[in-house]
C-alpha cells in the first residue's frame, strides 16, 4: 500500500518552454502532497505543500509564478515548471502524507536545454 | 542553516556487520524523525520511524534510536546485507505540521 505515482519520470525540454509533472497517489487518498527537488549529491528541498482544494503553500525562496501547483483531487497534485530555463535543470520528487508519514513518488528528471 | 545533519557523507560496512548511521538536529520544535533509504533517480523509501516520546523502535533489522537531549538519532541496520547499499537520508518532522527537514544524507556501502 501507500503507492505514489509521477509522470514523466524524465523530460527534455527547450528553454522557455513550460512542463507538467504529475504526481499521484494510486492506492490512497492525500489531502497533503510535497514537491520536492534535488541537486546532484545534495538533500531534498522542499518547495512547496500542496493541499487539495486550497493554494499551495511556498517556502522561502521558491517563486510560485514559476512553479505553479495545482491539487484538484484527493489523488492528483501537479507541478508546472513555467518558461523553463537551464538553472531549473533537477530532479524533482513529490510525496503524499498517508496517515504520520510521507510516501514518495519515483522522481522526475528535468533537463532544460 | 541546515537543521538536520548527516555529518558522515559515506560509510562501508562489511556484510554481516552493523552499520551505524548518525543524524543530528538542531531544532527543538522537531517531534518525529523518520529514516528513508534512496537509489539514485530514485524516490526515497520509508524504512522506519520514532516520535520524540520515544527513545527506541525496531523493525526487523532496522532499530532507531533517539537521544533527545543530545538531538541526536541513529539508525542501526543488523546484519548488514549488500542489497542496503544506497543512500541513507533522516528526516524530522515540524510539531503540528506534516512538513520535514531532510537532512544531507549517507552513502551507505556494504561489501559482500
Amino acid at each position: 500500500g501507500a503507492v505514489v505515482s509521477q509522470h514523466p519520470s524524465r523530460v527534455i525540454c527547450k528553454s522557455g518552454t513550460s512542463v507538467k509533472i504529475e504526481c499521484r497517489s494510486l492506492d490512497f487518498q492525500a489531502t497533503t502532497m510535497f514537491w520536492y527537488r534535488q541537486f546532484p549529491k545534495q538533500s531534498l528541498m522542499l518547495m512547496a505543500t500542496s493541499n487539495e482544494g486550497s493554494k499551495a503553500t511556498y517556502e522561502q525562496g521558491v517563486e510560485k509564478d514559476k512553479f505553479l501547483i495545482n491539487h484538484a483531487s484527493l489523488t492528483l497534485s501537479t507541478l508546472t515548471v513555467t518558461s523553463a530555463h537551464p538553472e531549473d535543470s533537477s530532479f524533482y520528487i513529490c510525496s503524499a502524507q498517508y496517515q504520520e508519514t510521507q510516501y514518495f513518488g519515483p522522481g522526475t528528471r528535468l533537463l532544460v536545454l | 542553516d541546515q537543521q538536520v545533519k548527516q555529518n558522515s557523507p559515506s560509510l562501508s560496512v562489511q556484510e554481516g556487520r552493523i552499520s551505524i548511521l548518525n543524524c543530528d538536529y538542531t531544532n527543538s520544535m522537531f517531534d518525529y524523525f523518520l529514516w528513508y533509504k534512496k537509489y539514485p533517480a530514485e524516490g526515497p523509501t520509508f524504512l522506519i520511524s520514532i516520535s520524540s516520546i520515544k527513545d527506541k523502535n525496531e523493525d526487523g533489522r532496522f532499530t532507531v534510536f533517539l537521544n533527545k537531549s543530545a538531538k541526536h538519532l541513529s539508525l542501526h541496520i543488523v546484519p548488514s546485507q549488500p542489497g542496503d547499499s544506497a543512500v541513507y537520508f533522516c528526516a524530522a518532522q515540524f510539531s503540528g505540521t506534516y512538513k520535514y527537514i531532510f537532512g544531507t544524507g549517507t552513502r551507505l556501502k556494504v561489501l559482500a
